[in-house]
């Protein structure tokens, strides 16, 4: 079955600590992969996407993520953190199949961010 | 570019009673929408999706004659939850897919969400 997996579900980093999230899939074929933030009461704001291409990717607020097929993982990751990106975390797949155009989500990770 | 509104951005109505939420399009055109509902400290959960010009299709579990969806036009589906129960409040979200990504390419654009709280 397809599924999405966030092992962690809170986080605690200092501010100015690196970060990674984990994101593992489990999909027939290499999905389509995003990472979403979302604060408190918020909508999703898209921090990156993969579909194709370079394996590193560049998003938005200085966060990157690896895609690695070989361990089906989709990490995202910032060298130095914020007290302003204190947040819920989703990582999320889609389809690459034509007339497929559900998302899966994973179940979040809530980072907390100390001064 | 790509954006997606909601309307309202919160509600509290009272038990008993039906609630419009509408999702629309601002600057490109959506034959599928998506709505998914979320709770508390919870993810996201996808209730239907939604087709320009014909019926949703719901996810299993998901109760069609509770959660009306109305996809009417490229730019505008509406959800109706009917007869509203406490149980019913949550957040709800829409994402629309643009009608002109090629076919094998999937991207939806989220809307800033709704939250429902029933009295």
């Amino acid at each position: 079955a397809q599924s999405v997996t966030q092992p962690d579900i809170h986080i605690t980093v200092s501010e100015g600590a690196s970060l990674e999230l984990r994101c593992n899939y489990s999909y027939g074929a290499t999905p389509y992969l995003f990472w979403y933030v979302q604060s408190p009461g918020q909508g999703l704001q898209l921090l990156l996407k993969y579909f194709s291409g370079d394996t590193l990717v560049q998003g938005i607020k200085g966060f990157e993520a690896e895609f690695k097929r070989s361990q089906s993982s989709f990490n995202l990751r910032k060298p130095s953190v914020h007290w302003s990106d204190a947040a819920e975390y989703f990582c999320a797949v889609g389809s690459p199949t034509s007339g497929t155009y559900k998302y899966i989500f994973g179940t979040g990770t809530r980072l907390k961010v100390l001064a | 570019g790509a954006v997606v509104s909601q309307h309202p951005s919160w509600v509290i109505c009272k038990s008993g009673t039906s609630v419009k939420i509408e999702c629309r399009s601002l600057d490109f055109q959506a034959t599928t929408m998506f709505w998914y509902r979320q709770f508390p400290k919870q993810s996201l959960m996808l209730m239907a999706t939604s087709n320009e010009g014909s019926k949703a299709t719901y996810e299993q579990g998901v109760e069609k004659d509770k959660f009306l969806i109305n996809h009417a036009s490229l730019t505008l589906s509406t959800l109706t939850v009917t007869s509203a129960h406490p149980e019913d409040s949550s957040f709800y979200i829409c994402s629309a897919r643009d009608r002109f990504q090629g076919s094998s390419y999937n991207e939806q654009f989220f809307g800033p969400g709704t939250r429902l709280t029933v009295l």
